[in-house]
């Protein structure tokens, strides 16, 4: 079974910048989660996704942070414009119908701003 | 504000040993708790976990006690072996399965030879 798919692995940038993550989940999860986890603390949800519809974006920052989820597989994460704060590791996680006891973490993209 | 505490970054154990792993939470409401292992450039991998309405869980190597009324549980790994090396991660879900999951800061467990 392949795990979930991010990319790019790294990616450095200029503040101001703006910046996108992709994810592919595991075939058939139907929720995906983006978290943020900068470095010395844990992961941190930014937003959830059933299916394409937003289940959780509460600690998402909306001026800058975007997330799309077009028809309920593949998503990306965009960052407009970045900030030196933004850099962190971006996972996302996948599972099936919203089990967070039960959810599959990609690798995760690596993010320095600078 | 932390809702999941893990007070010690580090841990070095030697191989054989028990490495004892300590987590603390604020909110009265989580009811299931998760350990998850992180290897350097992976995402985190599930490892083991507990409800609330218990206070163990053992699966092979690895134990998790919760105390409820002090608000902490531990993983205790027996034997101890140098491929548990990693960081470990404490995380609890407030109300079901279906709840969001807050971690902790993570320990760094290295067991050495």
């Amino acid at each position: 079974e392949a795990g979930v798919a991010q990319s790019p692995r790294y990616k450095i940038i200029e503040k101001r910048q703006s910046v996108a993550f992709w994810c592919n989940p595991i075939s058939g999860h139907a929720t995906l989660y983006w978290y943020q986890q900068i470095l010395g603390q844990g992961p941190k949800l930014l937003i959830q996704f059933q299916n394409n519809g937003v289940v959780d974006d509460s600690q998402l920052p909306k001026d800058r942070f975007s997330a799309e989820r077009l028809k309920g597989v593949d998503s990306t994460l965009k960052i407009q414009p970045a900030k030196l704060e933004d850099s962190a590791v971006y996972l996302c996680a996948s599972s099936f119908e919203g089990r967070n006891t039960e959810a599959f973490f990609g690798q995760g993209t690596r993010l320095t701003v600078v | 504000d932390q809702q999941v505490k893990q007070n010690s970054p580090s841990l070095s154990v030697q191989e054989g040993r028990i490495s004892i792993l300590n987590c603390d939470y604020t909110n009265s409401m989580f009811d299931y708790f998760l350990w998850y292992k992180k290897y350097p450039a992976e995402g985190p991998t599930f490892l083991i976990s507990i409800s609330s309405i218990k206070d163990k869980n053992e699966d092979g190597r690895f134990t998790v006690f919760l105390n409820k009324s002090a608000k902490h549980l531990s993983l205790h790994i027996v034997p101890s072996q140098p491929g548990d090396s990693a960081v470990y991660f404490c995380a609890a879900l407030e109300g079901s399965t279906l709840g969001r999951l807050y971690f902790g800061r993570g320990t760094q467990l290295t067991v050495w030879p």
